[in-house]
């Protein structure tokens, strides 16, 4: 597709389990961000990878999180022992990279419910 | 730390309206600024882009200003049509390949 791929749209899960969120960014796009997005807030920066290197991942809220890009494409965002605030929206954006003051394109994100 | 702001949080407004989102940011060095248009449910929807060194940018109704040494933005709709009604959120960037922060988002309704 054109635009940026996020599944599943929505995960349910109970307290305890481990989760995996996909992003297929738009094709040839260099950067990609994980946003969290909360209820009535704005979206949050989790991490944030060119090609295959994680570059930033000062916004991960704990070590249970863990992203992967392994082949500079798709992207995996992982929870491990979901607790019941790991509830929000996560958005995945990609963008062009290396070309100055491009937009980030963002996905329609998986709602994650933890019960 | 840089924190963006925008007010109001909501506004309702009959069709056909001129109307004025606000956005401030309290560290200027910033490298661009954002407005984006979220639908319920949906991802975020680019819709104009400033680059620090710009005053202004303008898209068909939409027309956003930047004041980057007062820390200001605004996002000026005209005519506004209930096709409007969204959440619309205002990002900054701290470098060229840095990641956004956001503010809150302004809900919109506009009423036919």
């Amino acid at each position: 597709g054109a635009g940026v791929s996020q599944s599943p749209r929505y995960k349910v899960a109970k307290r305890g389990q481990d989760v995996a969120l996909r992003c297929d960014p738009i094709s040839g796009h260099v950067s990609l961000f994980w946003y969290q997005q909360a209820l009535g807030q704005g979206p949050e920066f989790l991490t944030y990878f060119q090609n295959e290197a994680q570059l930033d991942k000062s916004g991960l809220p704990s070590d249970r999180f863990f992203a992967e890009r392994p082949e500079g494409s798709v992207s995996t965002l992982k929870i491990q022992r979901t607790q019941q605030e790991d509830s929000a929206v996560y958005l995945c954006a990609s963008s062009p990279g290396g070309i100055p003051n491009q937009p980030q394109h963002f996905g329609d994100g998986t709602r994650l419910s933890i019960l | 730390k840089q924190e963006v702001t925008q007010i109001p949080a909501a506004l309702s407004v009959p069709e056909g309206e001129n109307l004025v989102l606000n956005c401030s940011f309290t560290d200027s060095a910033i490298y661009n600024l954002q407005w984006f248009r979220q639908d319920p449910g949906k991802g975020l929807t680019s819709l104009l882009l400033i680059q620090s060194s710009q005053r202004e940018q303008t898209s068909g109704r939409l027309n956003a200003s930047l004041d980057k040494s007062s820390g200001r933005s605004t996002l000026y709709i005209a005519a506004s049509q209930p096709g409007d009604s969204a959440t619309y959120l205002c990002a900054v960037r701290r470098g060229s390949q840095g990641n956004l922060i956001f503010g809150k988002g302004t809900k919109l309704s506009v009423k036919p």
